[in-house]
């Protein structure tokens, strides 16, 4: 298996505009979570999904940030307009379901700079 | 209630040196506390578990001790080597699939 797979990993953009970052879970795996690392806060959960339905947003900064899953092997996280303040490293995990399937799976992340 | 809360944000360790990292929490509804270590470039990956029932686990090298009474746990690492250095982040799982992560702590162990 490859894993989780994010893309891209590195986004340079400018203040205003609308940034895309893009995840593809480990098959099987029912669900996902965005996560956002910044060296102040560390991790902090933004979204997670179950079976491509969002259980809990509740981490979102605000209304600019949304999250979509279409279909089980795909998630997008958009930023419109994005600001400075949202520079940062942007992980993707996903995990089964099941107890003994406790382990998070993250992807290599991307590394995004609002200018 | 839903924060993690770890120390110290970063530590020097010589090579075969014990390296500790704490972490503690309020939510007594917290089941399961895994730490996970990030090199760079790289997403954390697990490293060692620990369920609240149990007050130590050992892999390898790798100690997790929680003592639930006081709402804390912690990982220590024997005999550090260069190769463990690397960012270690504590978690714990509130509900069945909400992990909570700590700040996190950079690791470097001086060969």
């Amino acid at each position: 298996d490859a894993g989780v797979i994010q893309s891209p990993r590195h986004e340079v953009t400018e203040m205003g505009q609308e940034v895309t970052l893009r995840c593809k879970p480990i098959s099987g795996h029912d669900y996902l979570f965005w996560y956002r690392q910044t060296m102040m806060r560390g991790l902090e959960l933004l979204i997670y999904f179950n079976n491509n339905v969002p259980i809990d947003d509740s981490g979102m900064p605000e209304d600019r940030f949304s999250a979509k899953m279409p279909n089980a092997s795909f998630s997008t996280l958009k930023i419109q307009p994005s600001e400075p303040r949202d520079s940062a490293v942007y992980f993707c995990a996903s995990r089964a379901t099941g107890q003994g399937n406790e382990k998070l799976f993250f992807g290599s992340g991307t590394q995004l700079s609002v200018l | 209630q839903q924060q993690v809360k770890q120390s110290p944000q970063s530590l020097i360790v010589q090579k075969g040196g014990i390296s500790i990292i704490n972490c503690a929490y309020e939510n007594t509804a917290f089941d399961y506390f895994p730490w996970y270590q990030q090199f760079p470039g790289k997403g954390p990956a697990l490293l060692i578990a620990i369920r609240p029932d149990v007050s130590e686990k050992k892999e390898g090298r790798f100690t997790i001790s929680f003592n639930k009474s006081a709402k804390q746990f912690s990982l220590h690492i024997m005999d550090s080597q260069p190769g463990d250095s690397a960012t270690y982040f504590c978690a714990a799982r509130s509900g069945t699939y909400k992990y909570i992560f700590g700040t996190g702590t950079r690791l470097k162990v001086l060969a």
